[in-house]
């Protein structure tokens, strides 16, 4: 089956520490996006990438670095320097313009302790 | 740069009935997308309907119609026959269709509960 899968689905972290947050597509998607949500907000996006090698910042970026190395993957580290991390992540990909949809995998639950 | 407004944060309908949740938006963009997204407890968004700004034929998905007004820049979602499964949280989502412009810029959501 296609989709989008993230991992882990819950992750905790001390305070100081980097992680990662994992996020593969099988659908052949050139695009992909990160986006962050806060309890009674919606969406908000951090990086996005059209193509390999290549990605860009969204609304919200300080504190997170991303890469894209391979079309399948778009890993996203929350590093030190994100003050305030603890959050639900939601990973999406999209054909590219012009096709518009969006697709999200499941989600990462992350909490610094 | 755009915004996206969702001025009910809670709604609840019976089963069976329909409901109506409200959007709207500013924009300066002639031609863009808009969308509803439905995000139930487990929190996998799920796209729900899409609209193109230059169709001026509501969109409509079994259940699920918008209402367009592109003038008073107004997306609001009907869904009738209410199910119990259609209890989440629904998020109104724009995006530009200029290139490069991807991103999607959500509303705040609206909690959609479904009494029995």
């Amino acid at each position: 089956d296609g989709g989008i899968t993230q991992s882990p689905k819950y992750l905790f972290r001390k305070e100081g520490q980097n992680v990662t947050l994992s996020c593969e597509q099988n659908l052949n998607h050139d695009a992909m996006y990160w986006y962050r949500q806060d309890p009674g907000q919606g969406l908000r996006l951090i990086y996005y990438s059209q193509i390999v090698n290549d990605f860009q910042k969204g609304d919200i970026a300080e504190g997170y670095s991303v890469s894209r190395e391979k079309k399948e993957s778009f890993p996203l580290t929350v590093t030190s320097a994100q003050k305030n991390p603890t959050a639900f992540y939601l990973c999406a990909s999209s054909m590219g313009f012009p096709y518009n949809e969006q697709f999200f995998g499941p989600g990462t639950r992350l909490t610094v302790l | 740069a755009q915004t996206v407004t969702q001025s009910q944060p809670e709604m609840s309908v019976q089963e069976a009935e329909t409901v109506t949740l409200s959007c709207t938006y500013d924009t300066s963009e002639s031609d863009y997308y808009l969308f509803w997204y439905k995000q139930p407890p487990s929190r996998q968004m799920i796209l729900v309907i899409r609209q193109e700004a230059y169709k001026q034929q509501n969109a409509t998905e079994n259940r699920f119609s918008v209402n367009f007004q592109k003038a008073a820049k107004s997306f609001s979602l009907k869904i009738s026959d209410s199910q119990l499964g259609d209890a989440a949280m629904y998020f109104c989502a724009y995006r530009s269709s200029q290139g490069g412009s991807e991103k999607l810029v959500f509303g705040k959501g609206t909690k959609l509960t479904v009494n029995p």
